[in-house]
């Protein structure tokens, strides 16, 4: 069955950067992109942008343009996720999910993301 | 960008009554490019709904959506246990995806 694993939990000060991995599995990697959506405690769901797996053409959420970079590799089924300049309201669960055609039907378990000095 | 509002932002109800959940575009979604979540605590969204009216794969059929343009209907015909949780619209219909604020479903 479908599986998007993700890179454990992580802890930043602020000013610095994240990379959070999902690897994916049981299915054609090309064939699919990838969405990040992300949640901050008690609050509602953010979509943050999606990549393609193959060509790596790259959608990003207005909110997060100059922040965010989305990039894949296809040796590893990976995909991967950087956010810069991490502020303490980006504290929040990132997750990947399989994008297809603009709906998401498999997500990763959610990386924790604190923001903190 | 599309704003989307959900209505109510809690619905307290029994199990086995109806639950009717609304998501309110700012401008019109084409081609009806809405989807629709459930979440519970600590879990990862499951998608329910796509196309505004498909269910997705092994979804049951207590769960129905309907509308078009900027009015979206989720509907949960006969509410079970394990139904309350919370609820999202998301579209994808323009580059810019968005979702609803949330619509939490409680055991009245």
């Amino acid at each position: 069955q479908v599986q998007l694993v993700q890179s454990g939990v992580e802890v930043k000060k602020p000013g610095a950067s994240v990379k959070v991995s999902c690897k994916a599995s049981s299915y054609n990697f090309a064939s699919y992109g990838f969405s990040w959506v992300r949640q901050a405690p008690g609050e509602g769901l953010e979509w943050m942008g999606w990549i393609s797996a193959y060509m790596g053409n790259t959608n990003y959420a207005q909110n997060f343009q100059g922040r965010v970079t989305m990039t894949t590799d296809t040796s590893t089924s990976t995909a991967y996720m950087e956010l810069t300049s991490l502020r303490s309201d980006d504290t929040a669960v990132y997750y990947c999910a399989r994008f297809g055609t603009g709906y998401s039907e498999y997500w990763g378990q959610g990386t924790l993301v604190t923001v903190s000095s | 960008e599309i704003v989307l509002t959900q209505s109510p932002g809690t619905l307290s109800l029994s199990p086995g009554e109806r639950a009717t959940l609304s998501c309110r575009a700012s401008q019109s979604v084409r081609f009806s490019y809405l989807a629709w979540y459930q979440q519970k605590p600590g879990q990862a969204p499951r998608l329910l709904i796509y196309g505004a009216s498909t269910r997705a794969t092994g979804i049951p059929d207590r769960f129905s959506g309907s509308g078009s343009g900027t009015d979206f209907t989720l509907t949960i015909s006969r509410l079970q246990p394990e139904d309350f949780a919370v609820y999202y619209c998301q579209q994808y219909s323009n580059s810019q995806y968005t979702f609803g604020q949330g619509t939490k479903v409680e055991i009245k």
